[in-house]
């Protein structure tokens, strides 16, 4: 049982370039989110898709796009890296709300 | 503001009682209290969730005040593995979930 997958697990980036994070989860959650962590702040939501076809914004989510593929995958894409977003990424499911949800290991993403 | 309010720090012997406090003073009624813990290079994992009344299960325990303005999570026997991150989260409009900075637990041999 994978549970929530996400690749890749680092990535170094020069200031200006795009990336896309991946996330799939294999437990048929309806609910999926992105978090980033910066030390010191605890974790902060970028953006969160409530079910397949729907997305929206969360605390932080200036500099970030999002794709919610189908069910089982939901995408962040950073269009132009920038030094700021240096951080670890955790991308989150659960079957509904936040009750229980599944954490990935997260992407450690350093922009230089 | 959306965010709970906890300690910085705690610590606690070894297969002693824990109890890691949080204030959500602006909760609504219904908000429900949500706690993660995070162990180093780990994402975060599910603690418990409750409403109004005390909650258990095979992790912990969850005492939520009669005010619902404050909880506090137990955990009745630390071991060296609970040491972590304990965040305390409450629900905010719609499907947000906002994390504070987190209770580290050091659990003294």
């Amino acid at each position: 049982n994978a549970g929530v997958t996400q690749t890749p697990k680092f990535q170094v980036l020069k200031t200006g370039q795009s990336m896309t994070l991946q996330c799939a989860q294999d437990m048929n959650h309806n609910s999926m989110y992105w978090y980033r962590q910066d030390p010191g702040m605890g974790l902060r939501l970028i953006y969160y898709s409530a079910s397949e076809g729907t997305t929206d914004k969360g605390e932080v989510p200036n500099g970030y796009n999002v794709s919610r593929l189908n069910k089982r995958e939901f995408s962040l894409r950073l269009e132009s890296a920038a030094p700021s977003q240096t951080s670890v990424y955790f991308c989150a499911s659960s079957e509904t709300g936040f009750y229980e949800a599944f954490f990935g290991q997260g992407t450690r993403l350093t922009v230089v | 503001d959306a965010k709970t309010t906890q300690p910085n720090s705690m610590e606690s012997n070894e297969e002693e009682p824990v109890h890691l406090p949080c204030n959500h003073s602006t909760i609504s009624g219904t908000d429900y209290i949500h706690w993660y813990r995070q162990l180093p290079s780990q994402g975060p994992e599910y603690v418990i969730h409750g409403l109004t009344s005390n909650v258990n299960n095979r992790m912990a325990s969850l005492a939520i005040a009669e005010d619902r303005k404050s909880s506090t999570l137990i955990l009745h026997r630390a071991t060296l593995r609970d040491a972590a991150v304990y965040y305390c989260i409450r629900e905010h409009t719609g499907n947000q979930f906002y994390f504070g900075t987190g209770t580290s637990l050091t659990v003294i041999p």
